[in-house]
């Protein structure tokens, strides 16, 4: 079975900066090098709000962003640990709320089919003075 | 950025009803839609992939369809531990949209 766990959330300042991680395991139809992994947030009492995705090496390493997050948030990953990272800065307050790391599973049929598949429990980040 | 729209946001409904949630995309995304559940204090659950696919394991009650802009999640038969929130969301592009939600209540 695959677990997804965050860790790293907490109380900072407007301004400040914070890093979750995010250990993923288990995972039977691949490995986790070869998943994209994406953070979805959830401000209290609101909905889902996707926030970014890493691609695996193999599908370019590179990271996608929300508009909200762009140029604030970066996602990076090490395939040795099996873990991934959110590092956020120049936080706002609206940025408060649930982190939620997402191992992305995909099938083909005529095109690539990508789903949020194994979602971990979250992570409260809290933006206050 | 690809807008979801989902309605009703919220319906009251009782066990056995038939429920249908819409969501429409501000443009076309082929079959790219996915719908997952989301139960109070719990992280969410994906539901359907493909506008249409189930995830293994989900009941039969539960269906999806549509193409382009507009989709549909129909619960034949709500049963007491579908009443949740319930979130579409596109995988046509980046960056991956949500529709806002739509909360099933009991009546």
């Amino acid at each position: 079975e695959v677990q997804v766990v965050e860790s790293g959330g907490g109380l900072v300042n407007p301004g400040g900066s914070l890093r979750l991680s995010c250990a993923a395991s288990g995972f039977t139809r691949f490995t986790f090098k070869d998943a994209w992994m994406t953070w979805v947030r959830q401000a209290p009492g609101k909905g889902l709000e996707w926030v970014g995705h890493i691609k695996s090496r193999a599908g370019g390493g590179t990271a996608d962003y929300a508009t909200v997050v762009k140029g604030r948030f970066s996602i990076s990953r090490d395939d040795s640990k099996n873990t991934v990272y959110l590092q956020m800065n120049s936080l706002k307050i609206e940025d408060t709320g649930v982190y939620f790391c997402v191992a992305v599973d995909s099938v083909t049929t005529n095109a690539w089919y990508h789903f949020l598949a194994h979602w971990g429990q979250g992570a409260l980040v809290t933006v206050s003075s | 950025d690809i807008q979801m729209t989902q309605s009703p946001s919220s319906l009251s409904v009782s066990v056995g009803d038939r429920v249908t949630i819409t969501c429409r995309a501000s443009q076309r995304i082929g079959t790219f839609l996915n719908w997952y559940q989301q139960r109070v204090g719990k992280a969410p659950d994906l539901l359907i992939f493909a506008a249409s696919t189930l995830k293994s394991g989900v009941p039969s009650r539960f269906s999806g369809g549509g193409s382009g802009t507009d989709f549909t999640l129909t619960i034949s038969g709500l049963q007491p531990e579908d009443f949740a929130t319930y979130y579409c969301q596109q995988s046509y592009s980046v960056p991956r949209t949500f529709g806002q939600g739509t909360k099933v209540e009991i009546k």
